[in-house]
């Protein structure tokens, strides 16, 4: 039972780079969202998706694309990679169904834009 | 506006002492929210909740207080560990359409030996 897995643990692009960052839950949870987390500041919400089929937009969504594969698995895709998107991205799951329940994170992912 | 955040950037405790991390908000239609702690290089974890219909909540050496009035929430860890060393982070999840977890900046909570 891995809970929140995300692939690459670390990655270096140059600037105009694409890549996605992938993240699979194996709790059985509806909602799933991708943070960025950036030194001195909390953790920005990019995209969610609350359920299997839908996406919104968070706090920041702009140069971010998403897809929700499936009930498991949540991708996140930087189509031009730019200095600014240097950051740590952390992909969350949560049951859903209502406001309560916590977040479960997964280890997060190191991304360093060149 | 949508705003979390925290009084103390960092807070510095002596092994054993109580520590005392504060959280304002300033969205007044939630009426959840969560403390997490991160440790170096993982993930935050959920520590405790509190909904807005209670002032007080008790975990394990933790106690989240709530006070709506003033839209102040407080993480209260009694005789505070090395391994409580971390940041910690208050949120409030917001209804939209779909629930959102809005974070603050976050306090390091340093714990001397």
């Amino acid at each position: 039972n891995a809970g929140v897995t995300q692939t690459p643990k670390f990655q270096v692009l140059k600037t105009g780079q694409s890549m996605t960052l992938q993240c699979a839950q194996d709790m059985n949870h509806n909602s799933m969202y991708w943070y960025r987390q950036d030194p001195g500041m909390g953790l920005r919400l990019i995209y969610y998706s609350a359920s299997e089929g839908t996406t919104d937009k968070g706090e920041v969504p702009n140069g971010y694309n998403v897809s929700r594969l499936n009930k498991r698995e949540f991708s996140l895709r930087l189509e031009s990679a730019a200095p600014s998107q240097t950051s740590v991205y952390f992909c969350a799951c949560r049951f859903g169904g209502g406001d309560t329940g916590e977040l479960f994170f997964g280890e997060g992912s190191r991304l360093t834009v060149l | 506006g949508e705003n979390v955040g925290l009084h103390l950037p960092t807070l510095s405790v002596q092994e054993g002492d109580n520590s005392i991390i504060n959280c304002a908000y300033s969205n007044s239609a939630s009426d959840y929210f969560i403390w997490y702690k991160q440790e170096s290089g993982k993930g935050p974890q959920f520590i405790i909740d509190i909904r807005s219909n209670m002032d007080k909540r008790q975990g394990q050496r933790v106690t989240v207080l709530l006070n709506k009035t003033v839209k102040h929430l407080s993480l209260q860890i009694a005789a505070t560990q090395p391994g409580d060393s971390a940041v910690y982070f208050c949120a409030e999840i917001l209804n939209t359409g779909g629930f959102k977890t809005i974070f603050g900046a976050g306090t390091r909570l340093f714990v001397k030996a």
